[in-house]
């Protein structure tokens, strides 16, 4: 994706934490998105982050730092079903969506 | 509260051929946005719909075309097709005032241009 970087691919232990990381272009930025998305389905919402700092939603938790233009994805007590891509990907707007940009996208493999 | 719906699920074109796509946004949503899929990449930007005019485009000739609809749906058409083309096309729907809560992506449409 356009001016955003992430790794290809991760593997992880179930019931372990896994970290994964996107950085970004920070000039026109206004807020970042995390998308999961299973093979042959479409992205489905996860988080976004306008502000600084660490957001939880259960097992799932995104840390954003604009100066660094960076942000982690964290996943904790890895499932089985938590085996998917996971998209990072940058507003550059303050109101509506043109051109959101995602990122090539996380391939997360959880391992027995 | 419907989701977004796209049909149809697959398609295969000859190239040089013309291909329409439709979308049906979710229910209070009012933008509709399309997205490129290629194999193992993420999805590309190609336009936004907002109130039935195109809001922001990505870097794609102007053989994609599209429409907005009074009722938010959408179209996306692309001419003279190219074996590049083959991908996943998604749409995606939101609100202008809900930013916080992302899109809502249909299941996209496989195309495959042979």
């Amino acid at each position: 994706g356009q001016n955003i970087d992430q790794p290809t691919e991760m593997t992880a232990t179930e019931g372990a934490i896994v970290q994964i990381n996107c950085t970004y272009q920070t000039s026109g930025f206004n807020g970042l998105f995390w998308y999961q998305q299973h093979a042959g389905e479409a992205p489905t919402f996860l988080s976004y982050n306008v502000l600084d700092g660490l957001e939880e939603k259960g097992r799932f938790s995104s840390f954003l730092s604009r100066s660094k233009g960076y942000s982690y994805l964290l996943l904790k007590e890895l499932q089985m079903k938590d085996s998917a891509s996971y998209l990072c990907a940058r507003n550059p707007n303050s109101g509506g969506y043109q051109k959101v940009t995602f990122g090539i996208g996380t391939k997360l493999q959880v391992i027995p | 509260e419907t989701g977004v719906t796209q049909s149809p699920t697959h398609l295969i074109k000859t190239r040089g051929q013309q291909v329409t796509l439709r979308c049906s946004s979710q229910s209070g949503h009012n933008t509709v946005s399309w997205y490129q899929q290629a194999l193992g990449q993420g999805p590309q930007f190609i336009f936004q719909y907002y109130r039935e005019e195109e809001n922001g485009r990505g870097n794609f000739p102007p053989r994609f075309s599209g429409l907005q609809f009074p009722n938010y749906s959408s179209e996306l058409n692309v001419n003279a097709l190219e074996l590049d083309d083959s991908a996943l096309y998604l749409c995606a729907s939101s609100s202008s005032t809900g930013v916080a809560y992302g899109y809502t992506f249909g299941s996209g449409t496989r195309l495959t241009v042979v």
